[in-house]
């Protein structure tokens, strides 16, 4: 199974300015990584698939990059509404492969 | 709009069962991947289980495999989750999310999520 580990577990950045966070593959998975948006009391939100493209209706202050094991989602002039936890997820070689895995999450809070 | 809303939470007994119901509208669901991933109070998300657009194919967590089973039926639009032989931590919110793929080519990321459906399992 693929590990992934994200950094920081929180972080406080205060509004409009710049957050980056981090994303470390256990082995690569290419460029099959993706970042999910989740605020509290709702379902996480798809950003950023292909490590890189942004979904459908996503603001362009998110980017992503990296390749391999090495990942990091920008967000380049933090809104009110961006405060929430966000979470890497790999997609490589499955199936079968091995499972969809999930990173623990980045708490990005205001300071 | 694409929609996916979840239903057949509640609190069971260990040892227990409980099946979950996805209702998909807003798109041509069935060729579409399904997933179904959970979240115990306070943690992260844990991928739990995926079935093909078809249901030619189902894959499982470790953690669940042999317990729970997923399915579909296209003409009704929905996706379900048998889950058995429940366990403590299997206690969660249980999202269902569109796979982004289409028909035989899924991607295996989530496109679109559910609102979840709540699992207790306790005594």
């Amino acid at each position: 199974e693929i590990v992934m580990t994200q950094s920081p577990a929180t972080l406080s950045v205060s509004p409009g300015e710049r957050a980056t966070l981090s994303c470390r593959a256990s082995q690569s998975v290419s460029g099959n990584l993706a970042w999910y948006q989740q605020k509290p009391g709702q379902a996480p939100r798809l950003l950023i698939y292909g490590a890189s493209i942004r979904a459908t209706g996503i603001p362009a202050r998110f980017s992503g990059s990296g390749s391999g094991t090495e990942f990091t989602l920008t967000i380049s002039i933090l809104q009110s509404e961006d405060f929430a936890v966000y979470y890497c997820q790999q997609y490589n070689k499955w199936p079968p492969g091995g499972p969809i895995t999930f990173g623990q999450g980045t708490r990005l809070e205001i300071k | 709009q694409v929609q996916l809303v979840e239903s057949g939470g509640g609190v069971v007994q260990p040892g227990g069962s409980l099946r979950l119901s996805c209702a998909a509208s807003g798109f041509t669901f069935s060729t579409y991947g399904v997933h179904w991933v959970r979240q115990a109070p306070g943690k992260g998300l844990e991928w739990v289980a995926f079935t093909r657009y078809d249901g030619s194919n189902k894959y499982y967590a470790e953690s669940v495999k042999g317990r729970f089973t997923i399915s579909r039926d296209n003409s009704k639009n929905t996706v379900y989750l048998q889950m058995n032989s429940l366990r403590a931590e299997d206690t969660a919110v249980y999202y269902c999310a569109k796979d982004r793929g289409y028909s035989s080519s899924p991607r295996y990321f989530m496109d679109v999520w559910g609102k979840g459906t709540t699992v207790t399992v306790s005594s």
